[in-house]
């Protein structure tokens, strides 16, 4: 079993769809969770950072932590074409910025 | 755009050569991260740099390796490719200061490696 397993996608939604990502991981020690997006040919961006379990609402986007499921999702609302990207979550036990754990990533096509 | 910039953008390599990756850090930023990315998977941690001295490193063999300079650009060299290290290796720069969370990072486009 990986350390971090993610939809393997690929996704393909209708504009204006409410999408939903998932991870789920296997390491109890991780408190970090954070979700990227990654268009093709560049780097990731950090979308959302979250610490320990809970809700966080960014615009069209929230992500979620279940610790005891060992779980994590990312809602994207009114899904728009310029969201058709990779969704790479990541994951870390610390605040050092040296231990993160990267799922494998979701990509996500969003129709016009 | 993040303000990190890599180069190469692509490099061609044979097996058993060396080659060297070079990344300029968001402006201010004093810490610089490397990570491999095969495709179809999520970015691996290579090593860190801060203060021009490794301050953490992934489970990667000591043919990768890597330096800070004063101005907190950073180089990533890789001795004795293997057809294996064929990938994006990506840089990432982040702040290292009380009250700054050490994981948020900032990404360049990253340098494709193909190694034949």
């Amino acid at each position: 079993q990986k350390e971090v397993e993610q939809d393997p996608g690929p996704l393909s939604v209708p504009e204006g769809a409410i999408v939903s990502l998932n991870c789920t991981y296997s390491n109890s020690a991780f408190q970090y969770f954070m979700w990227y997006r990654q268009y093709s040919r560049k780097g990731p961006e950090l979308l959302m950072y979250t610490y320990s379990s809970g809700n966080k609402e960014d615009g069209r986007f929230t992500a979620q932590v279940d610790k005891s499921s060992k779980y994590i999702s990312l809602f994207i609302r009114d899904s728009q074409p310029s969201d058709s990207a990779t969704y790479l979550c990541a994951m870390s036990p610390d605040n050092y910025g040296q231990n993160f754990v990267f799922g494998p990533g979701t990509r996500l096509s969003v129709l016009p | 755009e993040t303000g990190v910039t890599q180069s190469p953008t692509h490099l061609i390599k044979t097996r058993g050569q060396q080659v060297t990756l070079r990344c300029s850090s968001q402006s201010g930023h004093n810490t610089v991260s490397w990570y491999q990315q095969a495709l179809g998977q999520g970015p691996q941690f290579i090593f860190q740099y801060y203060r021009e001295e490794e301050n953490g490193r992934g489970n990667f063999p000591p043919r990768f390796s890597g330096l800070q300079f004063p101005n907190y650009s950073s180089e990533l060299n890789v001795n004795a490719l293997e057809l294996d290290d064929s990938a994006l290796y990506l840089c990432a720069s982040s702040l290292d200061l009380a009250g700054v969370p050490k994981n948020i990072q900032y990404f360049g486009a990253g340098t494709r490696l193909s190694v034949l």
